[in-house]
């Protein structure tokens, strides 16, 4: 066990919609990260948040955002969801070290029909 | 630039075999190399990673070997056993932010 939460575990959404994923990681973990890996992928980076601000974006519209909280759990949401969003959505943590490996959730397969 | 090629894109194996999985980078400013073992309907779990001012990385049965002047590195499963059978994702990250990039992916099948 990684001690990252993510929740739901599966969601069924319509193209247009709007969608939140939630992740919670261990105390101390300031540092979240997002990623979507599509079927037979490898994950893509969304972005990051470090102390309730983001600090890093890979290559997604601006209708992926997302927040972190004072107790550094965190949000993704989605916009205007499209078919191609259909996903399976990791969030991962690391410690307040810096240290280097990420911990990953267990994801949530987003479905878009 | 932020491509990590990864390959075989699948591998089958006999038990007590020796499984091997490469990647390749273009990117000079990554600075952490990964490797990430993957089952079905979970999260990627990490099972080793190196920095590139080394050559080799050895962790129980697995084995990180570096090319920094090929910008290749590699995966390296002793004595392959059927729970081994997952999907192997290399990734490369940079800098202090660690955003990492990962291949595309490697399902392994070991034979009993």
């Amino acid at each position: 066990e990684t001690g990252v939460t993510q929740s739901p575990t599966h969601l069924i959404k319509t193209r247009g919609q709007q969608v939140t994923l939630r992740c919670s990681s261990q105390s101390g973990h300031n540092t979240v990260s997002w990623y979507q890996q599509a079927l037979g992928q490898g994950p893509q980076f969304i972005f990051q948040y470090y102390r309730e601000e983001e600090n890093g974006r890979g290559n997604f519209p601006p209708r992926f955002s997302g927040l972190q909280f004072p107790n550094y759990s965190s949000e993704l949401n989605v916009n205007a969801l499209e078919l191609d969003d259909s996903a399976l959505y990791l969030c991962a943590t690391r410690g307040p070290t810096g240290g280097s490996e990420a911990f990953f959730g267990q994801g949530t397969r987003l479905t878009v029909v | 630039q932020q491509q990590v090629k990864q390959s075989p894109q699948s591998l089958i194996v006999q038990k007590g075999g020796i499984s091997i999985i490469n990647c390749a980078y273009e990117n000079t400013a990554f600075d952490y190399f990964p490797w990430y073992q993957q089952f079905p309907g979970k999260g990627p779990a990490l099972l080793i990673a190196i920095r590139p001012d080394v050559s080799e990385k050895k962790e129980g049965r697995f084995t990180i070997s570096f090319n920094k002047s090929a910008k290749q590195f590699s995966l390296h499963i002793m004595d392959s056993q059927p729970g081994d059978s997952a999907t192997y994702f290399c990734a490369a990250g940079r800098g202090s932010a660690r955003q990492l990039t990962f291949g595309s992916g490697t399902q392994l099948t070991v034979l009993p």
